[in-house]
């Protein structure tokens, strides 16, 4: 099994501040890398597909990178609508999902 | 617009069953993958099972393996998971998910509904 995890588990940050998150794959995912947004008492949104595509409806603050194991999500101006937590998931073999980042505002 | 509709979830005892059932709506269900996701209290995601959009193949987590059962009926543009020898650790909310294209290795899940809370105690 292909495990993940992610770096901060959270993160206190101001509005208009350049926030990262990194995640790791335990072996090589290609570019088979998700992040998704969860609001408490929300169902998960899809942010970012395939490593760096931007979801349809999703602000293009959120940009992603990253190749075989080591990936990140980056918020270019943190606004106080990404109160949030993301995950990562990886969908090369089956599926996993990171253990999430909790992102707080200041 | 998509729509997904969980429902089913409630309390049971361990070792009982419970049938989760996904109303879906606004798009070509038979033209998806879909999987079961779930979240227990206050933690992470976990992929559960996954079923093409044929319904001709499955996939189950090893946590559930030979417990449960997924499965869609798509003229009715429903999915199913019939849950089996249930444990305390099987309480979460259980999200119907739809993939991006057909065959089960359409792991990118783009439409989620709801969540429907299943609870074992």
């Amino acid at each position: 099994d292909i495990q993940m995890t992610q770096s901060p588990s959270t993160l206190s940050a101001s509005v208009g501040d350049r926030v990262t998150i990194t995640c790791r794959a335990s072996q090589d995912i290609s570019e088979w890398l998700a992040w998704y947004q969860q609001k408490p008492g929300k169902a998960p949104k899809l942010l970012i597909y395939r490593t760096s595509g931007l979801q349809s409806g999703a602000p293009s603050r959120f940009s992603g990178s990253g190749s075989g194991t080591e990936f990140t999500l980056t918020i270019s101006s943190l606004q106080p609508d990404d109160s949030a937590t993301y995950y990562c998931q990886q969908y090369h073999i089956l599926t996993t999902f990171g253990p999430g980042t909790k992102v707080h505002i200041k | 617009e998509v729509q997904l509709v969980e429902s089913g979830g409630g309390l049971v005892h361990p070792g009982g069953s419970l049938r989760l059932s996904c109303a879906t709506s606004g798009f070509t269900f038979s033209s998806h993958a879909f999987s079961w996701v779930r979240q227990a209290p206050g933690t992470g995601l976990e992929w559960v099972s996954i079923i093409s959009g044929s319904g001709d193949e499955t996939w189950h987590a090893d946590s559930v393996k030979g417990r449960f059962t997924i499965s869609r009926d798509n003229p009715e543009s429903t999915l199913y998971l019939q849950m089996n020898t249930l444990r305390a650790e099987d309480t979460a909310v259980y999200y119907c998910v739809k993939s991006d294209c057909s065959t089960t290795g359409c792991r990118l899940f783009v439409s989620w509904g709801q969540g429907t809370l299943v609870t074992v105690s």
